[in-house]
């Protein structure tokens, strides 16, 4: 089954900064791959997803994530953050498979002033 | 559409009490979702639905949680008896298919005391 690893828990970064939040998944064959932001008391809402072609893939929020294989990862990145972008991010992998979405623990990201 | 609708939004019970969480997902989605969250273990996918056929119910914890979908518009998840340590955020999410992005509901934030 695949996996996904998000290796920081807490990520802070000064409002106007530069973002980028990293994601390695598991899965060896195609992956379909997601990243989810969650503000407190909320669900899950898509920031954007890959399955195929273009590897720099755009999505809301200003938000853009780059497909890797070579490095298994799918990080995604921000040229310059907003105090409301403080929130628990999430990347994803269904694999392309019959299994759901596999998630990875989580980011904390703090936005300091 | 209004998206993946939850009830309640909150719940608090008595430890032995009987729990039923409901789910009205987005019409015209083939599968369907049920996700919990704690601190601990992050997101975890109890079980999921395509075209209202149970297909994985391995991520149910123990036989006191079941989950049913008699129809294409509504499931429920239900815990007999609770326990304190189901306290826990339930997410219903919903998708066109088995693999691609799911939309979630707000959650219902379940304490059991």
């Amino acid at each position: 089954a695949q996996s996904v690893t998000q290796p920081d828990i807490h990520i802070t970064v000064s409002e106007g900064a530069s973002l980028e939040l990293r994601c390695n998944y598991s899965y060896g064959a195609t992956p379909y791959l997601f990243w989810y932001v969650q503000s407190p008391g909320q669900g899950l809402q898509l920031l954007l997803k890959y399955f195929s072609g273009d590897t720099l893939v755009q999505g809301i929020k200003g938000f853009e994530a780059e497909f890797k294989r070579s490095q298994s990862s799918f990080n995604l990145r921000k040229p310059s953050v907003h105090w409301s972008d403080a929130a628990e991010y999430f990347c994803a992998d269904s694999g392309g498979g019959a299994d759901g979405l596999t998630f990875g623990k989580g980011t904390h990201l703090i936005i300091q002033p | 559409d209004a998206g993946v609708i939850q009830s309640p939004r909150h719940e608090v019970t008595e430890m032995g009490q009987e729990v039923t969480l409901r789910c009205k997902p987005i019409s015209g989605h083939n599968s369907l979702f049920w996700y919990r969250q704690t601190m601990m273990r992050g997101l975890e996918l109890l079980i999921y639905f395509n075209n209202n056929v149970p297909i994985d119910d391995s991520g149910m914890p123990e036989d006191r949680f079941s989950a049913k979908m008699p129809n294409a518009s509504f499931s429920t998840l239900k815990i007999q008896p609770s326990e304190p340590r189901d306290s826990a955020v339930y997410f219903c999410a919903s998708s066109p298919t088995v693999n691609t992005e799911a939309f979630f509901g707000q959650g219902t934030r379940l304490t059991v005391v």
